[in-house]
């Protein structure tokens, strides 16, 4: 069965400080993993999209990065802002005609003042 | 441009009542997809329709259904509502197909009584 499992589940940090959240998954054959963020009650927002052949991706103060050989992909946060506080979903995805994603269960990072 | 949007935005119904949710996606955007988000389960894909055919289905069951129009507007209908279907319901919008940036709307909060 496909997973993704994304740790840590919470993560609290100060503004202005650097994080990193894990994903790892089972999904093989991958064709893309993505990072989105989800604030509070709104829909999520695409943070970066990459496929098995990339290793990193950058948005801004987002980084992600990937290891397609040991399965997993992180998420760097750099200079945090309160504006960060949100969850953070890694989504992976099948090859070919076949879109069933699969999703972790988030890690909600809450930045304090 | 105008983003997703999505009607209604919250929604209470009974047990046994069938409901219908509306999907606007990004001007221009062909490719309709739909998610089911619930605290015990995160984020769950239910279908995905591009040029008013369903491409991708999720693991739901029969009561799940949707369709799209010329105009790439989508609807879902869940029907014989069940306790368990209270969720968020997700649609996003992409150019051509799910493989690409997804842009997600607010959802729309279903609660089953």
């Amino acid at each position: 069965k496909n997973q993704v499992e994304q740790s840590p589940q919470s993560l609290i940090i100060l503004e202005g400080k650097n994080c990193t959240l894990q994903c790892n998954y089972t999904v093989s054959p991958f064709s893309n993993l993505r990072w989105y963020k989800q604030d509070t009650g709104r829909g999520p927002v695409s943070l970066t999209i990459m496929t098995f052949s990339e290793n990193t991706k950058s948005n801004g103060r987002y980084t992600a990065t990937l290891d397609a050989d040991t399965k997993q992909s992180s998420l760097h946060i750099t200079a945090s802002q309160l504006s960060d506080s949100a969850s953070y979903i890694c989504v992976v995805s099948p090859p070919g005609g076949s879109y069933i994603p699969t999703f972790g269960r988030g890690t909600s990072l809450i930045v304090h003042p | 441009k105008a983003g997703v949007t999505q009607t209604p935005r919250y929604l209470i119904k009974t047990r046994g009542q069938q409901v219908t949710l509306s999907c606007s996606p990004i001007s221009g955007h062909r490719s309709v997809s739909w998610y089911q988000q619930t605290p015990g389960q995160g984020l769950q894909f239910l279908f995905e329709y591009f040029s008013e055919t369903q491409r991708n289905k999720g693991n739901f069951p029969g009561r799940f259904s949707g369709r799209q129009f010329s105009n790439s507007r989508s609807e879902m209908n869940v029907s014989t509502l069940e306790l368990g279907d209270s969720a968020l319901y997700l649609c996003a919008s992409s150019a051509r197909s799910e493989e690409e940036t997804q842009y997600f709307g607010p959802g729309t909060r279903l609660l089953v009584l």
